[in-house]
């Protein structure tokens, strides 16, 4: 089975603060993704790395960066957090370009 | 812009029903569909893909796709409660640009009723 975890399911922190949400893949997959889901919104992609040091950004890459030194990592830094960051965060992981998704169990952050 | 049109709902049927899911795609180049299940304050987990015309079963769950309609559609047989969430269809293909970026739509919610 895929197993794709997330460095925390529950996370409160201070505006302004540097926040870092990490991501691990155990298949070896070549993609790996970094969403954001809000009521009514649905799913939004912030960034997305097809391979190793190679990143791409989503829709709404702004106030996030990303990282991807090793392949079954990918983590999301919120440079500077704000209130409107507060959301839940969704990594995902997949084995190819054409391929399915597999989703970790997401980081619901709030930012007070 | 690619699109992914799903209905919000809900869409409410009776226990042991079928439940019908519909989502239409704006990209004709589309080459690769999924559904995904996703339960309230969790994740979405993959319940189908499919990647050419026609049905595609997994247990009481059928996917179908009709690419000349731009169409595809969930099937779930013998409805049961614990069926109820909402379901996210999503579409990836080649033609984006080269970024082969997934588009979901907005998602189904569905509720069975006992």
């Amino acid at each position: 089975d895929v197993k794709v975890t997330q460095s925390s399911r529950y996370l409160v922190k201070r505006t302004g603060e540097k926040v870092f949400l990490e991501c691990v893949q155990d298949m070896d997959h070549e993609n790996m993704f970094w969403y954001r889901q809000d009521p009514g919104l649905g799913l939004r992609l912030i960034y997305f790395s097809y391979d190793v040091k190679m990143k791409e950004k989503g829709d709404i890459p702004e106030g996030y960066s990303v990282s991807r030194e090793k392949k079954e990592r990918f983590s999301l830094i919120l440079e500077s957090a704000s209130t409107n960051q507060t959301s839940m965060y969704l990594c995902a992981s997949s084995p190819g370009l054409l391929y399915e998704q597999y989703f970790g169990p997401g980081t619901r952050l709030t930012v007070t | 812009q690619k699109e992914v049109e799903q209905n919000s709902g809900p869409l409410s049927v009776p226990e042991g029903a079928i439940a019908s899911l519909n989502c239409t795609y704006s990209d004709r180049g589309s080459q690769s569909f999924f559904w995904y299940r996703q339960y309230s304050g969790k994740s979405p987990e993959l319940i189908m893909s499919i990647y050419s015309n026609g049905d595609k079963e997994d247990g009481r769950f059928t996917a179908q796709l009709n690419k000349a309609s731009q169409y595809v559609s969930l099937l779930i047989r013998d409805s049961q409660p614990s069926d109820s969430a909402t379901y996210l269809c999503a579409v990836r293909d080649p033609t984006s640009g080269g970024s082969y970026i997934p588009t979901f739509g907005r998602g189904t919610s569905l509720i069975v009723h006992p």
